[in-house]
């Protein structure tokens, strides 16, 4: 079935560095794909989001980048400041429904001082 | 900036009861959702609302649950015998075209 998973639940960076996130799906009819920033006891904070017919796609101090032939998701984060602690999700939408979302399990990225 | 906006923040029942869940999704959507996460988890789609009726549901999204637009802007959750299991944190998202806007979540905690 269809799926979508992050590779690490905990990643630990150091303020002012990059951070990458990564997510692999599982269905390649998925066309469009979301990253999402949550907070604790908030909900999910749209980020950037890639259509399946792009690679790469930047935004402010973000990059999602699409890998489609191994079916891999990853978020870029470029200096990172201590606002960017969450957990960051992927979630992906199929060509064919009612465009429901898909998410996977979700990474803690903690910013160190 | 619009946002949607969920009621109440928390809301605490005894199992066996109804409860009925508010969003005010953003005002020109015209796709509606609810979702839950359970604490810990991963955010797993309910249902989808199209056009006044329900275009897609999940296999959670059972006969306990239903949703409704009861007027020109406010959306629904409601579930009629409350169990633990429902104890979660329910958002509910519109979107115009792709990109899903998630309000901030009404916790649902079922003692």
């Amino acid at each position: 079935g269809e799926s979508v998973g992050l590779h690490l639940p905990t990643l630990s960076v150091q303020e002012g560095d990059n951070s990458i996130i990564n997510c692999a799906y599982s269905n390649s009819a998925s066309d469009y794909f979301i990253w999402y920033k949550q907070e604790s006891g908030k909900g999910p904070q749209f980020i950037i989001d890639i259509r399946s017919n792009m690679d790469k796609r930047q935004g402010q101090r973000v990059t999602v980048l699409l890998n489609k032939t191994v079916k891999h998701l990853s978020l870029q984060i470029a200096a990172t400041q201590p606002g960017d602690s969450a957990v960051y999700f992927c979630a992906e939408r199929e060509i064919q429904g009612a465009q429901k979302l898909v998410f996977g399990q979700g990474t803690r990225l903690t910013i160190n001082p | 900036e619009p946002e949607v906006t969920q009621t109440p923040s928390h809301q605490v029942t005894q199992m066996g009861q109804e409860v009925i869940l508010r969003c005010v999704p953003i005002s020109n959507h015209l796709y509606f959702y609810w979702y839950r996460q359970i604490l810990g988890q991963k955010v797993e789609f309910l249902v989808s609302f199209y056009n006044n009726e329900i275009s897609e549901k999940s296999e959670i999204f059972d006969d306990q649950f239903s949703v409704e637009r009861p007027d020109g802007s406010n959306f629904t959750l409601k579930i009629r015998s409350t169990k633990l299991e429902d104890s979660a944190m329910y958002f509910c998202a519109s979107t115009g075209r792709d990109t899903q806007y998630f309000g901030p979540g009404t916790r649902l905690t079922v003692l």
